[in-house]
């Protein structure tokens, strides 16, 4: 059964800071998936990594996924108060239809 | 904007009633996923949809169903509710049914917030 593991589950940081989010799973997948929700608010998707040693970019967030380490990261550079959110990865489980979820990352940016 | 559409945005109802959430997909997107998210809490996966059938189970409770219709739109039927249904609950869509390309994220509605009395 996969499971989906994300660390830490509460950050609280500065501003102009740099922090990563991690995600780890059980199985093998070759599918991860960023999510980012504001409070009482949809979740609306940041990344969708596809393969092996996969980075993507947007803006101060970068994703990048290791399949043989089962392990993606969510990295924030210098960080600004608009990325508070709470930040959700999800593995694709390959076998049964189901995207497996992480429990969110909350995320509290101060100035 | 996601395109897909949730109604009502809020429901207020007693313990015992039963409501029924509808979705519109995305255009062109077969699939529906519902979700129930309690406050401060993960994702819980309910059902999924796939072009009129269901594709895949999660932790659904008996006291609630769901189906998709051929236009694709879903409803998602909560009954003899409890204070604990109380959630928001997001239906998501996406082009293919999860096995094969992948390549599309799930596209999250606003969500219907249900808080039971």
């Amino acid at each position: 059964e996969l499971k989906v593991e994300q660390n830490p589950l509460f950050l609280s940081m500065q501003e102009g800071k740099n922090y990563t989010i991690y995600c780890n799973y059980s199985t093998t997948s070759d599918r991860l998936y960023w999510y980012r929700q504001d409070p009482g608010k949809s979740l609306e998707s940041l990344f969708v990594l596809l393969s092996n040693g996969a980075v993507k970019q947007e803006g101060r967030l970068m994703a990048s996924l290791d399949t043989k380490a089962r392990l993606s990261t969510l990295h924030i550079t210098a960080a600004v108060h608009d990325l508070s959110a709470t930040y959700f990865c999800a593995v694709d489980s390959r076998s049964n239809y189901q995207l497996i979820w992480g429990a969110g990352t909350k995320l509290i940016i101060k100035p | 904007d996601s395109g897909v559409t949730q109604t009502p945005k809020h429901l207020i109802t007693a313990t015992g009633q039963r409501v029924t959430l509808r979705c519109s997909p995305r255009s062109g997107d077969l699939s529906v996923y519902w979700y129930q998210q309690s406050l401060d809490q993960g994702l819980q996966f309910l059902i999924q949809y796939y072009n009129g059938e269901e594709r895949a189970k999660g932790n659904i409770l008996e006291r609630f169903s769901a189906q998709q219709f051929p236009d694709l739109h879903s409803e998602l039927n909560l009954s003899s509710l409890e204070l604990g249904d109380s959630a928001l609950y997001f239906c998501a869509s996406s082009v293919d049914g999860g096995l094969g390309d992948r390549d599309s994220p799930l596209h999250f509605g606003n969500g219907t917030r249900l808080t039971v009395t």
